[in-house]
């Protein structure tokens, strides 16, 4: 099984500023990794698939990088809407598809 | 639009069994495979298997095989998933979520949740 390790576990960031969160795989999952947005109350929300492809609607604030073992998705201006939870997932090896243990993006 | 609608919350006892529905619709159903996704409170996301709309074919988290079973009704556009010997540490919500498109399996239509709540 492969296991994703995401950091940090949380992110305290001011409306405006970038943030920068980081997934790492246990093994190579070439560019098949996904990052997800969670909020409470709501089902999970496909932000970026294939490292770096942005999901449909998703606004171009929202940047994904990496292949191999290491990713990155980047939020490059906060705004209220994106405090939620973030999840990495790989899709490359199964099964399973594995999460990581997601980063809560918070208001500082 | 994609659309997939899940059934209502449930509450079981310890030891008994639950199926959930979610039922697609504004796509054809058996282009795309389903996953079921849970999350138990306070936890991460956790896969739990994969089925194909197209013939059936299933692919079970290793810690679950033994007690979950998927299916398709394609008659209605609709994916199961079966829970038997449910235990407390299943109170969770499932989601069933679809493959973004035929040759990435990356979820990209989600359901909007069904909470299980395991309660003696």
């Amino acid at each position: 099984e492969i296991v994703m390790t995401q950091s940090p576990a949380t992110l305290s960031v001011s409306p405006g500023e970038r943030a920068t969160l980081s997934c790492r795989a246990s093994q190579s999952v070439s560019s098949n990794l996904a990052w997800y947005q969670h909020k409470p109350g709501q089902a999970p929300r496909l932000l970026i698939y294939g490292a770096s492809t942005r999901a449909t609607d998703i606004p171009a604030r929202f940047s994904g990088s990496g292949s191999g073992t290491e990713f990155t998705l980047i939020i490059s201006s906060l705004q209220s809407e994106d405090f939620a939870v973030y999840y990495c997932q790989q899709y490359n090896n199964w099964p399973p598809w594995t999460f990581g243990q997601g980063t809560k993006v918070e208001i500082k | 639009q994609v659309q997939l609608v899940q059934s209502g919350g449930e509450v079981k006892k310890p030891g008994a069994s639950v199926k959930v529905s979610c039922k697609a619709s504004g796509y054809t159903f058996s282009s795309y495979g389903i996953s079921w996704v849970r999350q138990a409170p306070g936890q991460g996301l956790e896969w739990m298997g994969w089925i194909s709309g197209y013939n059936g074919n299933t692919n079970y988290a290793q810690n679950l095989q033994d007690r979950v079973t998927m299916t398709t009704d394609t008659s209605t556009s609709t994916a199961y998933m079966e829970l038997r010997s449910l235990r407390f540490d299943d109170t969770a919500v499932y989601y069933c979520a679809r493959d973004l498109s035929v040759v990435t399996s990356a979820l990209g239509y989600w359901g909007q949740g069904t909470l299980v709540t395991v309660s003696s």
